[in-house]
């Protein structure tokens, strides 16, 4: 059974850069799947951030891409989100997540639990 | 790209069935059969229900259903249970590699 986890510093400064680990374990980064962030402000609903292929392919929402940059580390099977020059619009929720490319297409089967990051002076 | 349109929220008695909406473009909903629906329970990660628009994964309650018409999907949840009250989300692939969530429902179970 394939599981997800975040890891990372829940505070971050204005104008600094935020920087989350996922972690896969029971499963290889390596497999037929696409992994994703998606964030949630408090009290607000789901944005995709942005996805990568174990190829290091990626691709980003258009909203975020100047500042996004999503990696992976095949070595650790894990794969990592930055996220540059933040404000407190950019406080959220941080899940990661697989959309299967096989099966259950066009969806996120796969969810971690979630970090909270907040950013302030 | 523009969050999908869903109410924001839903209610409804034990047993009853209630229907959500998700409306999209003619350039995410309209243009592809891979809308999902995710359930998310207050301090919880979601969790799929419903994918290409109308398929259930493996474990979800059949009282979970999903369809699509022109630029608006829709869930149904049929038998209304009180642990289904929860928020639900609609997800549409938009092309060029791209996916937009819905402003999500709050359902209440009365």
């Amino acid at each position: 059974q394939v599981q997800l986890q975040e890891s990372g510093p829940g505070l971050v400064k204005p104008s600094g850069t935020l920087s989350l680990t996922c972690a896969v374990s029971g499963g290889s980064i390596s497999s037929s799947n696409w992994w994703s962030w998606v964030r949630q402000p408090p009290g607000k609903g789901l944005e995709w951030i942005g996805e990568i292929y174990h190829s290091g392919s990626t691709n980003y929402n258009p909203s975020l891409k100047s500042r996004v940059t999503i990696s992976v580390d095949k070595s650790k099977n894990q794969f990592s989100l930055k996220l540059s020059s933040v404000t407190a619009a950019d406080t959220a929720v941080y899940y990661c997540a697989r959309a299967p490319m096989q099966e259950l297409l066009g969806a996120f089967d796969i969810w971690g639990q979630g970090t909270m990051v907040t950013v302030s002076s | 790209q523009s969050a999908l349109t869903q109410p924001a929220s839903v209610s409804g008695s034990p047993g009853q069935s209630i229907t959500i909406s998700c409306t999209g473009t003619s350039s995410d909903v309209g243009s592809y059969n891979l809308v999902s629906w995710y359930q998310q329970h207050p301090g919880k990660a979601p969790k799929l229900m419903i994918y290409e628009v109308s398929k259930r994964p493996s474990g979800v309650s059949n009282r979970f259903s999903g369809s699509k018409s022109g630029n608006t999907a829709s869930l149904t949840i049929s038998g209304l249970q009180a642990e289904d009250e929860a928020d639900y989300y609609c997800c549409s692939y938009a092309g060029s590699s791209l996916y937009v969530f819905g402003t999500g429902t709050k359902v209440t179970v009365l």
